[in-house]
């Protein structure tokens, strides 16, 4: 079974500012998906960003960037220039490419960017 | 296209009472997935299906606890003889396929008081 952490429950950022959100998760299987879905305030879950376990190459979304360190089982997610707009829930989440297609979701962060 | 549509927004209900929720995904999608999120958790999985077909199911999903597809489009979750441990937000996604981007819906709020 896999598992995915997320070990900052709360953290805020002034705007503009650089913030780092921490994941890690584990698994047996090697090949498979990893996700950063963000869930503003009463409104849907949406995806920022997806990095697939085979690619060296980290994942970059404009602003969003990801850390993917496949040995140590690590996924952070960097938000640059950080904006109001970005204060909302990130969750963390993993998907085997093979098999079951559910997702397993971390805990989830609250990121609050202060103006 | 709107985006996946879940409905009821928010359900309270008495325990012991049935409820129903309903979900219409993208158009064109076949692929609809159920899960559930309680306060400070992330969504846990509950159910997905492949047009009609309901392929998993987690063990979440009790008894009490039934979805349909029927025509490969909408689907629905029905909850029977409610519990208060049933309150949570239940929410639902929806993809064109196992390697492409899950598209969610923004949820059904059960209170069961």
């Amino acid at each position: 079974a896999q598992t995915v952490t997320q070990s900052q429950p709360e953290m805020s950022v002034q705007e503009a500012e650089t913030v780092t959100l921490s994941c890690t998760y584990d698994t047996s299987e090697n090949n498979y998906y990893l996700f950063w879905y963000k869930q503003p305030p009463s409104r849907q879950m949406i995806l920022v960003i997806r990095q697939e376990a085979y690619k060296q190459q980290n994942a970059t979304e404009n602003r969003f960037s990801v850390n993917f360190q496949k040995a140590a089982k690590s996924f952070s997610l960097k938000i640059s220039d950080s904006q109001l707009g970005d204060t909302a829930m990130y969750f963390c989440a993993f998907r085997t490419i093979f098999g079951n297609e559910k997702l397993t979701f971390g805990t989830g962060t609250r990121l609050t960017i202060i103006p | 296209d709107t985006g996946v549509s879940q409905n009821p927004r928010h359900k309270i209900t008495k325990r012991g009472q049935n409820v129903t929720f309903r979900c219409d995904p993208i158009s064109e999608h076949n692929r609809l997935y159920w899960y559930r999120q309680t306060l400070g958790q992330g969504p846990e999985f509950l159910t997905y299906f492949q047009n009609e077909a309901q392929l998993e199911k987690s063990r979440l999903l009790s008894d009490r606890f039934s979805a349909e597809r029927p025509k490969g489009s909408f689907s629905t979750l029905e909850i029977q003889r409610t519990e208060q441990g049933d309150s949570a937000m239940y929410l639902c996604a929806s993809s064109l396929g196992p390697q492409i981007e899950a598209f969610f819906g923004q949820g059904t709020r059960l209170t069961v008081v």
